[in-house]
């Protein structure tokens, strides 16, 4: 069974500063996405990682992709309150003929001013 | 409307009653899915749908009834709820749900069910 762990789940962090998230999994995939959810509304896309290596880049976010490692990172670049939401990664498996994602338990970032 | 639309955002059912969710896609999408999203839990896969068809039901009670009547509605049947089913129940998209093919989940905004 894929397990996927996100650490840390609660960041509490100054503007301004920078800090990375980390989404490890259990068992062999390719593809990786990030998510961004604020309070009460839906999931965003932020990052779809399809290979070993990957590196994307929006704003002050960037993501990448160690498929060895089994291992994604989220960094934050110079912090500012609007990225203030829970972060999500997900990891793609195949069980039978689905495509599914199983999804960590979030990192809920607040940025202070 | 564009998007994953849900209906109701907000529901307080007791446990005797019976109520429907109601997911709607306005992106030509062939694969619907249900979510569960409990406080302090990973988002949980429910059901999928690929074409109408059922094609994933990931131990989900039967409490819970899915619904498909076509690639663009899809319904999740409430009866006989337990508290610990109070959760958001998130509803998405993707062209279609083929496993090894790469196909992104757009999401609706979800609807925050309380059972009482």
């Amino acid at each position: 069974e894929l397990k996927v762990e996100q650490n840390p789940l609660f960041l509490s962090m100054q503007e301004g500063k920078n800090y990375t998230i980390y989404c490890n999994y259990s068992t062999t995939s390719d593809r990786l996405y990030w998510y961004r959810q604020d309070p009460g509304k839906s999931l965003e896309s932020l990052f779809v990682l399809l290979s070993n290596g990957a590196v994307k880049q929006e704003g002050r976010l960037m993501a990448s992709l160690d498929t060895k490692a089994r291992l994604s990172t989220l960094h934050i670049t110079a912090a500012v309150h609007d990225l203030s939401a829970t972060y999500f990664c997900a990891v793609e498996n195949s069980g039978g003929s689905n495509y599914k994602l199983t999804f960590g338990k979030g990192t809920l970032l607040t940025v202070n001013p | 409307e564009t998007g994953v639309t849900q209906t109701p955002r907000h529901l307080v059912m007791g446990m005797t009653n019976k109520k429907s969710l109601k997911c709607e896609q306005h992106l030509g999408h062939n694969a619907m899915y249900w979510y569960k999203q409990s406080a302090k839990k990973p988002l949980e896969l429910m059901f999928v749908y690929n074409f109408k068809e059922q094609t994933e039901n990931n131990s989900v009670p039967s409490r819970f009834s899915p619904e498909c009547p076509n690639s663009s509605h899809l319904f999740l049947h409430l009866h006989t709820l337990q508290p610990e089913d109070s959760a958001l129940y998130l509803c998405a998209s993707s062209p279609n749900g083929v496993a090894g093919v790469f196909y992104e989940q757009y999401f609706g905004p979800g609807t925050r069910l309380t059972v009482t």
